[in-house]
């Protein structure tokens, strides 16, 4: 069966870190790049980075530099967002999604599945 | 990298056509025809339903089309029905293997 599934609910201190776990299954790991995308309480989503499963190489959108790391397990075919110096609006459902792979480094850039999402509850 | 505008509701009734707009710049929208856009329910995950701006997957219905030019990319639902309610969001390739989101548009139907 292919899907992408996520590791459950977290409930963080301001300044800690989260890191959110999504296992691919059904699908060959190598094919498609890793999107992770949040949606804060009743807002859009946000595009937060990739990263390239074949190689590890991960580009963020800028406001995440810095402050968000992704990496993979082949072993396992799973992907983990981590999230460093969390703050109050770092609250929202963080998903996973995958986008299908051509010539190595390039993408079509849609993502036609989607991990159920993990909600990164920060609160003092 | 500034999320695209989109309205932030579109309302018509059952059968009506409606247009959602996707307003980029000449970096992202304008630049590639890497533009999709996602249907999602409250409480539900987003699903795909145009890719590369006018594609769409297997199983979408064909009253969803999109189309582009210059800047601004759009989602036409025709003949809309109740269940075409919910939230739609553009996404765009932005260049630097890096992309954007539109603020997403509430559909209502009437």
């Amino acid at each position: 069966q292919v899907q992408l599934v996520q590791s459950g609910a977290e409930v963080k201190k301001p300044g800690a870190s989260v890191k959110v776990s999504c296992k691919a299954s059904g699908y060959t790991f190598t094919n498609y790049f890793m999107h992770w995308v949040r949606q804060a309480p009743g807002q859009g989503l946000e595009w937060m980075g990739l990263i390239n499963p074949s190689n590890g190489n991960t580009v963020f959108a800028p406001k995440f530099q810095g402050r968000v790391t992704l990496t993979r397990d082949t072993s396992t075919s799973t992907f983990y967002l981590e999230v460093s110096r969390l703050r109050s609006e770092d609250t929202a459902v963080y998903f996973c999604a995958r986008d299908l792979l051509y010539d190595g480094d390039y993408s079509y850039w849609y993502f036609d599945l989607w991990g159920r999402g993990t909600l990164v509850t920060v609160s003092s | 990298q500034s999320a695209l505008t989109q309205p932030a509701s579109v309302s018509g009734s059952p059968g009506q056509s409606i247009t959602i707009s996707c307003t980029g710049t000449s970096s992202d929208v304008g630049s590639h025809n890497l533009v999709s856009w996602y249907q999602q329910y409250p409480g539900q995950v987003p699903k795909v339903i145009i890719y590369e701006v006018d594609k769409r997957p297997s199983g979408v219905s064909n009253r969803f089309s999109g189309s582009k030019s210059g800047n601004r990319a759009s989602l036409t639902i025709s003949g809309l029905q109740a269940d075409d309610e919910a939230d739609y969001y553009c996404c765009s390739y932005a260049g630097g293997s890096s992309g954007v989101f539109g603020g997403g548009t509430k559909v209502t139907v009437l």
